[in-house]
């Protein structure tokens, strides 16, 4: 079973503190996402990555970077937490290119920035 | 990639089949159509994905139209746990990217 696991289900940081979010998958995939989600909003996409050090903006980079050292890793940094970076984050992994697609998400991290 | 429409809502009772649809009236030949879902405090699931035919696996079956501008997504038999979140999604053919709206939150009462 494809497993992707985040390193916390629950979060509590403070204004201004630099937060990191970790992201492993166990498949070997060469792609991972980092999403945010917020009620009414729907999932949106943050950064991803298609190979160890490649990452690509998506729709809501700002005030986030990246880090792709190693495959099965996947980290979302926010260098200087705000309030309004609170949500539930969600990380997923797939393969490359195939036609059967499938994205497998983590359990989420839920944010929350005093 | 295509936009989808999905209502926000809609109920069913358990047992009965849910039919979701999904408006996707500016999709391209090359386009498939994803369906995934969100069980309350976990990650998006995958279900199933279609590009012109009509496909069945264990967990639902996918009824494209016949000029693609639409789909439904059919649970024959729902039951408590099927309630969820589920979203459309038209997967472009040159992208690993998928984009999620806000898709249609499906309450299965007893």
């Amino acid at each position: 079973d494809v497993k992707v696991t985040q390193s916390s289900r629950y979060l509590v940081k403070r204004t201004g503190e630099k937060v990191f979010l970790e992201c492993v998958q166990d498949m070997d995939h060469e792609n991972m996402f980092w999403y945010r989600q917020d009620p009414g909003l729907g999932l949106r996409l943050i950064y991803f990555s298609y190979d160890v050090k490649m990452k690509e903006k998506g729709d809501i980079p700002e005030g986030y970077s990246v880090s792709r050292e190693k495959k099965e890793r996947f980290s979302l940094i926010l260098e200087s937490a705000s309030t309004n970076q609170t949500s539930m984050y969600l990380c997923a992994s797939s393969s490359a290119g195939t036609s059967h697609y499938e994205q497998y998400f983590g359990p989420g991290t839920r944010l929350t920035v005093t | 990639d295509a936009k989808t429409t999905q209502p926000p809502s809609m109920d069913c009772a358990e047992g009965r089949a849910a039919n979701l649809p999904c408006n996707h009236s500016t999709i391209s030949g090359n386009e498939y159509v994803y369906w995934y879902r969100q069980i309350h405090s976990q990650g998006p699931q995958y279900i199933i994905h279609g590009l012109k035919n009509n496909e069945t696996n264990e967990m639902a079956s996918l009824i494209i139209t016949e000029d693609r501008k639409s789909s439904t997504l059919i649970l024959p038999h729902a039951t408590l746990r099927d309630t969820a979140v589920y979203y459309c999604i038209v997967r472009g053919y040159n992208t690993d990217k998928l984009i999620f709206g806000t898709g249609t939150r499906l309450q299965v009462f007893p």
